[in-house]
């Protein structure tokens, strides 16, 4: 069955812009996780959203946000953006919120901010 | 609150020779460790995960890590490397957090591969 699809895989936006990345979980699974990753930070978890609801939310401005759509789809987006929110970021979708549960992850979207 | 300390953010060795990857943990309830494994460009891949039972936990391509709670430690092997093992791998923990599941990650250990 097809990944985890993560669009678009690159992006490049300017300094105060805002920004949408979607996600688009494995089928069946209802639970999807966002996180930032930099070379500096490593990886940071974002948020996690499960059947439409927020249930998880990282140390983050908020000019980060998120949703869920009623077919797990989900999307992020930053609002006015900083030189610091480029980064690689992930989305990881499971069967549902749990701490035993398998995460599988995308390949990501690149965003530099110039 | 839980946290990942991974030793070592570069690990060098020759192909053939045994991997050692080292986290430790800390976490105030009994937690949910994991190992991904990220190539370049790409998303992280599950190597292998430890929620209950065995503390010996084997995964894909040949790793195994051992759960070890008096040391709150987690360290990743592999007896023989391969050049195709040169990667970025990550260690995780997942537990509760003020009331929500909260995953966290390690810094990352790239391993280098000689031939």
């Amino acid at each position: 069955k097809a990944g985890v699809t993560q669009t678009p895989r690159y992006l490049i936006k300017t300094r105060g812009q805002q920004v949408t990345l979607s996600c688009s979980p494995i089928s069946g699974h209802r639970s999807v996780s966002w996180y930032q990753q930099t070379p500096g930070q490593g990886l940071q978890f974002l948020f996690e959203y499960f059947s439409e609801t927020q249930r998880n939310k990282g140390n983050f401005p908020g000019r980060f946000s998120g949703r869920q759509f009623s077919n797990s789809r989900s999307e992020m987006n930053v609002s006015t953006l900083e030189l610091g929110d480029s980064a690689l970021y992930l989305c990881a979708s499971s069967y549902r919120p749990g701490s035993d549960t398998e995460a599988f992850f995308g390949q990501g979207t690149r965003l530099t901010v110039v | 609150a839980q946290s990942v300390t991974q030793l070592g953010s570069h690990v060098s060795v020759s192909e053939g020779a045994l991997v050692l990857l080292r986290c430790n943990y800390s976490s105030s309830v009994p937690p949910y460790l994991f190992w991904y494994v990220q190539y370049p460009n790409q998303g992280l891949q599950l190597l292998l995960k430890y929620t209950t039972g065995a503390t010996l936990v084997k995964g894909i391509n040949g790793f195994e890590a051992e759960f070890k709670k008096s040391e709150t430690s987690f360290h990743l092997t592999k007896p023989s490397a391969h050049m195709s093992d040169a990667a970025e791998y990550f260690c995780a923990v997942r537990g509760s957090s003020g009331g929500y599941q909260k995953v966290t990650f390690g810094i990352g250990t790239k391993l280098q591969v000689i031939p």
